[in-house]
């Protein structure tokens, strides 16, 4: 079976431009989470989707924004792009939301993202 | 504020030495704590899970304890190999009510040289 997957690996944009991050969970798992991951920190969590539904937002701006689709996948939007936002974007998925409690979250390679 | 601080921040050891990791954390409630390894550019993998009620747990060469009274769990890794070379990282889950928002320590990153 194939693990999650991200697309693209690498993106490089400029400032104040918008960008799309493709995440496929592992065939049967229903949950996905979206995390961001500054060089030389750990991962802060932006979203968790189960069921096409937003179940969880960390303390991201507006600008983020996320949605999942029927077949679970899951997209990541950033608009307005800032130097800031440079990070290694990571998506986890997981077979069920939160339950039981030691669900384990299996993560992509993730997409780095370099703003100009 | 929940809060996950692991130590040293930076290791280097010898290839074949045995090693620990230190997380404290201050996340509250508790669900389970998990360690992660993650290669350079890579996605975390899971090493090990553990519950409140759970005080160690082992997978393979790593075994990670756990006190949930001093909120303190470690990471011991035996006879470390140059591929054991990654950062690894300490994650705490308050559980599923609180829309499984983990949170991660900054990592302990870790190199085994020859």
């Amino acid at each position: 079976d194939a693990g999650v997957t991200q697309s693209p690996t690498h993106l490089i944009k400029t400032r104040g431009q918008h960008v799309t991050l493709r995440c496929s969970p592992i065939s049967g798992h229903k949950s996905v989470s979206w995390y961001q991951q500054v060089l030389g920190q750990g991962p802060q969590f932006i979203f968790q989707y189960y069921e096409k539904e937003e179940r969880g937002r960390g303390n991201f701006p507006d600008r983020f924004s996320a949605r999942q689709f029927p077949n679970y996948s899951s997209e990541l939007n950033v608009n307005a792009l800032l130097l800031g936002d440079s990070a290694l974007y990571l998506c986890a998925s997981s077979l069920i939301r939160g339950g039981p409690s030691t669900d384990t979250q299996y993560f992509g390679p993730g997409t780095r993202l370099t703003v100009l | 504020k929940n809060q996950v601080e692991q130590s040293p921040q930076s290791l280097i050891i010898l290839e074949g030495k045995n090693c620990t990791l230190q997380c404290n954390y201050t996340v509250s409630p508790f669900s389970n704590l998990r360690w992660y390894k993650q290669d350079t550019g890579r996605g975390p993998v899971s090493l090990t899970i553990m519950t409140f009620s759970e005080n160690t747990k082992s997978n393979g060469r790593y075994t990670a304890t756990l006190d949930a009274d001093t909120k303190q769990s470690s990471l011991h890794i035996t006879a470390s190999q140059l591929s054991d070379s990654a950062s690894y990282i300490c994650v705490v889950s308050p559980g599923r009510e609180y829309g499984n928002k983990l949170v991660f320590g900054a990592g302990t990153i870790l190199r085994v040289k020859s």
